[in-house]
């Protein structure tokens, strides 16, 4: 089956600083990436999709300078928070979307998130 | 406006005993996909099925099965006989199909599955 995978699996930083997350599909080419966010017991948001080799298209309410993406190859979406703030921290997960097949999306293991 | 809603929060059940989560779904498309997703404890997703608007079959997988009912929107998910290892937040989700078909996902709010031995 399709393996996304996301690093690193947990990142503790401190407010003010930036962190970056990878999001790879390593069996498989996606032409579209997926960021969503999940606070504790709540449900998923999503906020962009990103396209390789285009600019991310980001959700209402959600701060394109704040959470930037980049979509640099079939395999390899990241998502970089910056200046992190207590307030960012939650558990960030990534999707990938295979370019043949309907609509079939591979989720990654996610990435949890702790600003200090 | 899109939008799924699952009206239970938390279900506690004893082991052996059936459980069905409920799923409502609102869409103006008349082309969607719907889905169940399983999260367990670690965190990460696991895919259980996938549904399109044109197919209202009832699906059977082991212990799992679905029932999709267009005339009501629901797309409500059964296992029989549950187990410990069944325990898990389990998401509803819809996927438009519009133009653009951008393969967004709209997420309900989750059920949290908690089974007893």
């Amino acid at each position: 089956g399709a393996v996304v995978s996301q690093h690193p699996s947990r990142v503790i930083c401190k407010s003010g600083t930036s962190v970056k997350i990878e999001c790879r599909s390593l069996d498989f080419q996606a032409t579209t990436m997926f960021w969503y966010r999940q606070f504790p017991k709540q449900s998923l948001m999503l906020m962009a999709t990103s396209n390789e080799g285009s600019k991310a298209t980001y959700e209402q309410g959600v701060e394109k300078d704040k959470f930037l993406i980049n979509h640099a190859s079939l395999t390899l979406s990241t998502l970089t928070v910056t200046s992190a703030h207590p307030e960012d921290s939650s558990f960030y997960i990534c999707s990938a979307r295979v370019i043949q097949g309907a609509y079939e999306q591979y989720f990654g293991p996610g990435t949890r998130l702790t600003v200090t | 406006a899109q939008k799924v809603t699952q009206a239970q929060t938390e279900i506690s059940v004893v082991e052996k005993e059936d459980v069905t989560l409920d799923c409502v779904y609102e869409t103006r498309d008349t082309t969607y996909y719907l889905f169940w997703y399983k999260q367990p404890p670690s965190g990460e997703l696991v895919f259980l099925i996938r549904r399109n608007s044109f197919d209202e079959q009832n699906e059977i997988s082991g212990r799992y099965s679905w029932n999709f009912q267009k005339s009501t929107s629901s797309f409500n998910f059964t296992i029989t006989a549950s187990q410990v290892v069944d325990s898990a937040v389990y998401f509803c989700a819809l996927s438009e199909d519009g133009s653009g078909n951008t393969g967004k996902l709209i997420f309900g709010q989750g059920t949290t599955l908690q089974v007893k031995p």
